[in-house]
């Protein structure tokens, strides 16, 4: 089985500028979530996605935003970035059973300047 | 909220040897799951052990193996026959609420030849 794939693996975006992270979960998982990863504040949940529904979602600000499609493929937005924004994102799939691991892909590695 | 502490920033081990990594955390719920993820340079997060809050028993997974202290929210993996591929960023995880992960701060190991 493939695992969970993550484009573009590295990105550099300019402050105010957007940007779209892909995220292919494990064949068969409908659900997708999305960690954000930095030195300072470790790994924090950003939100996670089933069945093409928003089904938790972290503490961050609306410019965080995402979608799972019927393939259960799913993309994360940020627009207006800051330079805060800079971090690892990691996108992870998991099965239908409750508290099933989490299946995480290698990350986008998003640099903001 | 619930939250995941681990006092331990660095650890090291000679190859061979026994090393534990500490983690304790905070939950109001009583049903619960605790994992520890492996992040070699790669990047990528993977599952190293799993624990269910109502079993008695210590999970293990070959070399690897867990202290569950459940009253004293206390969490610990325990690694034996330390090898190099062990070296890695090591983060001990709660899940009590579907697929969202609450990380620990993370214990780097190295591991000596």
């Amino acid at each position: 089985k493939a695992g969970v794939t993550q484009t573009p693996r590295y990105l550099i975006k300019t402050r105010g500028q957007q940007v779209t992270l892909s995220c292919s979960p494990i064949s068969g998982h409908r659900s997708v979530s999305w960690y954000q990863q930095t030195p300072g504040q470790g790994l924090q949940f950003l939100f996670e996605y089933f069945s093409e529904t928003q089904r938790n979602k972290g503490n961050f600000p609306g410019r965080f935003s995402g979608r799972q499609f019927s393939n259960s493929r799913s993309e994360m937005n940020v627009s207006t970035l800051e330079l805060g924004d800079s971090a690892l994102y990691l996108c992870a799939s998991s099965s239908d059973i409750v508290a099933s691991p989490l299946h995480f892909g290698n990350g986008t590695r998003l640099t903001v300047t | 909220a619930q939250t995941v502490t681990q006092s331990q920033p660095e650890m090291s081990v000679q190859e061979a040897e026994t090393v534990t990594l500490s983690c304790t955390y905070d939950t109001s719920e009583s049903d619960y799951y605790l994992f520890w993820y492996k992040q070699p340079p790669s990047r990528q997060m993977i599952l190293v052990i799993r624990q269910e809050a109502y079993k008695q028993q210590n999970a293990t997974e070959n070399r690897f193996s867990v202290n569950f202290q459940k009253a004293a929210k206390s969490f610990s993996l325990k690694i034996s026959d330390s090898q190099l591929g062990d070296a890695a960023m090591y983060f001990c995880a709660l899940n009590n609420a579907g697929n969202m992960l609450t990380f620990g701060g993370g214990t780097r190991l190295m591991v000596k030849p």
